[in-house]
């Protein structure tokens, strides 16, 4: 069974841009979440989806939005970039709807903005 | 709001010894979960262990325990007959039962040194 992939691995933009990201679930896991990992900051949830749904959103600002296609796969994107939004982006997936199921990773994408 | 307190930013273990990592957690949820993430170096990050709040006995996988004391809001990690390859960063982590998102500590970095 596949992993949840995660492209593009590395990525590097400038400040303004934007940069989209993706991950493909594991099959048959409809919840998809994506985490911030900075040094200082630790993991950071960002959002979560079900069924194309998103049913929770962390505090981050309106530049970071998200969306789940019927397949499960999911994009996130970051819109008018800054230095502070460098960071790996991991997306996890979970076969249940709650909290009692395991999240696997990605590997992450890891974005450097200049 | 949920919060996860790893008090150890840096651990270390002699090769074949025992370490315990620590974690806190402040919730007002009375069903929740808990779980230990391990992230080595470069790689994706795994499930090590996972507790259920209603159940009174630690959970045990292998040479990895848990001593979780829920009226404390205490959830430890130990490892025993330690290896080079539980060289890694490990997340505790806390999701409640109708919530899509997991709360993670800041990571308590474990060097094994042979």
């Amino acid at each position: 069974k596949a992993g949840v992939t995660q492209t593009p691995r590395y990525l590097i933009k400038t400040r303004g841009q934007q940069v989209t990201l993706s991950c493909s679930p594991i099959s048959g896991h409809r919840s998809v979440s994506w985490y911030q990992q900075t040094p200082g900051q630790g993991l950071q949830f960002l959002f979560e989806y079900f069924s194309e749904t998103q049913r929770n959103k962390g505090n981050f600002p309106g530049r970071f939005s998200g969306r789940q296609f019927s397949n499960s796969r999911s994009e996130m994107n970051v819109s008018t970039l800054e230095l502070g939004d460098s960071a790996l982006y991991l997306c996890a997936s979970s076969f249940t709807a709650t909290g009692l199921g395991e999240l696997f990773f990605g590997e992450g994408s890891r974005l450097t903005v200049l | 709001a949920q919060t996860v307190t790893q008090s150890q930013p840096e651990m270390s273990v002699q090769e074949a010894e025992t370490v315990t990592l620590s974690c806190t957690y402040d919730t007002s949820e009375s069903d929740y979960y808990l779980f230990w993430y391990k992230q080595p170096p470069s790689r994706q990050m795994i499930l090590v262990i996972r507790q259920e709040a209603y159940k009174q006995q630690n959970a045990t996988e292998n040479r990895f325990s848990v001593n979780f004391q829920k009226a404390a809001k205490s959830f430890s990690l130990k490892i025993s007959d330690s290896q080079l390859g539980d060289a890694a960063m490990y997340f505790c982590a806390y999701t409640d039962t109708n919530a899509g998102k997991s709360t993670f500590g800041d990571g308590t970095t474990l060097t094994v040194k042979p």
